[in-house]
This record gives C-alpha cells, sequence and structure tokens, in this order.
C-alpha cells in the first residue's frame, strides 16, 4: 500500500512567491519521522528538511519549512520566495520506527522568472 | 571525498548478462540503503542494511536481485539474467542513524541500461 501520498505530478510559481508542496502520509506507528529532498535535473538527491512525529513545532530550515498536522497526516513543504534555482523534482519521504525510509512520487516544481 | 560513492556511474550492458553495482558509504555510517529510480519517478526501495545483516529486503523485485555488505561497509547489489526492465538508475545511500531521525545521505547513483 502507497504511505506516501504527494498529489501534485507538477507545480508553477513565480520568481519570489511562496508555493506550498503536498504531501500526505499513512502509518500506525506512533515513532515515525518525514523528510523532504530535492533533487535537481543533475540527479543528486539533496535532504532540505526533517520533522519528527513527536515534534511539537514544524521544522523550519531558511527558506524552507515544514507544515506539519499530524492529526490529518499531512506534511507539506513550504518554500518561501521561490528562486529560479528551487526548480526540481521534490520528494516527500517517511520513515517509521527502525524500518527503511519509503518515498512519495514527487512534484515536479518549475519557477517563472 | 567524504560522500557516498557508487560505481559504476554508467553500466551498458546486455539482456541476460550479470552486473554489480558498489556503493561506499560515509564512513561510520551504519545503515546503508538501495533504491531503484526510473525516469519521472520516486525512488522505489530495494533493500536497507543495518550493519551487515539485511535489516529489510521486502523491496527486492525477485530472486534475480541480491545485494551483500559482507564488513558493514561497502556494499554490492547485483543483478543476474538481467532485463530490459532493470534499466533504471539505481541509488545508494547512508545514514549514522538507527532509528528515524537520521537523513539520508545519497551517492550519485549507479545507470543501469540494459539493451
Amino acid at each position: 500500500a502507497q504511505k506516501i501520498t504527494q498529489t501534485q505530478p507538477g507545480m508553477f510559481v513565480q520568481e519570489k512567491e511562496a508555493v506550498t508542496l503536498d504531501c500526505t502520509y499513512d502509518t500506525s506507528d506512533p515513532s515515525y519521522g518525514l523528510f523532504w529532498y530535492k533533487q535537481p535535473s543533475s540527479g543528486e538527491m539533496i535532504f532540505l528538511i526533517y520533522q519528527g512525529s513527536y515534534d511539537q513545532q514544524n521544522a523550519t530550515e531558511g527558506r524552507y519549512s515544514l507544515n506539519f498536522q499530524k492529526a490529518r497526516k499531512s506534511a507539506n513543504l513550504v518554500i518561501s520566495a521561490s528562486q529560479l534555482g528551487d526548480s526540481a523534482m521534490y520528494f516527500c519521504a517517511m520513515r517509521e520506527g527502525f524500518n527503511n525510509m519509503r518515498f512519495g512520487a514527487g512534484t515536479r516544481l518549475t519557477v517563472k522568472p | 571525498g567524504a560522500g557516498v560513492s557508487q560505481t559504476p556511474s554508467n553500466k551498458v550492458t546486455e539482456k541476460g548478462k550479470y552486473v554489480e553495482l558498489r556503493c561506499d558509504p560515509i564512513s561510520g555510517h551504519t545503515a546503508l540503503y538501495w533504491y531503484r529510480q526510473s525516469l519521472g519517478q520516486g525512488p522505489e526501495f530495494l533493500i536497507y542494511f543495518q550493519g551487515t545483516g539485511a535489516a529489510d529486503d521486502s523491496g527486492l523485485p525477485n530472486d534475480r536481485f541480491f545485494a551483500v555488505r559482507p564488513e558493514g561497509s561497502v556494499s554490492t547489489l547485483k543483478i543476474q539474467r538481467t532485463e530490459r526492465g532493470d534499466s533504471a538508475v539505481y541509488l545508494c545511500a547512508s545514514s549514522r542513524s538507527r532509528d528515524n531521525t537520521g537523513e539520508l545521505f545519497f551517492g550519485e547513483g549507479s545507470r543501469l541500461t540494459v539493451l
């Protein structure tokens, strides 16, 4: 069963504006971690941000923030002040307990000048 | 370098041949993962090692795929009797964390093309 769902295959945003990339997940494990990765056209996977299931505050890393709504099982990535270099594939991932990490299908973000 | 190293970066082979892909994780990282990524899709989990043992191999698609990590460091993904559908980028990642708090550090991948 698909545990990570990213419903937006593609998104467009104007440079300097904010954008939200959606991610929902499914788990019955009380302990889990949520991750976002960026994959530019060059192919490398770049870690962006982490949110633990027990964290009370939403995670932030520079222009990236994670809107964590535990009851709704959503972990949306917010990118503020978009830049042209933000154009890439973005993947949401989850690791339950001591288990492996599974990824969603991804969202392709295009930043328009 | 200090990152995850994967070799070869590109491999072209013929259908039916045997292939080995190597991953050298970040020093000291006990967890090592193999993923397969097809164009435009998310990484598909294959196998995960903690130390020398496979903690979860539920993602291996069939018995043509096998992976080892004999000394708890370098890992080799082995594919027997390759098929055209095996063509993909194979990604290796490592993590210092046994639990779910640590991010994965990825290599640049090995692109496998089966003709």
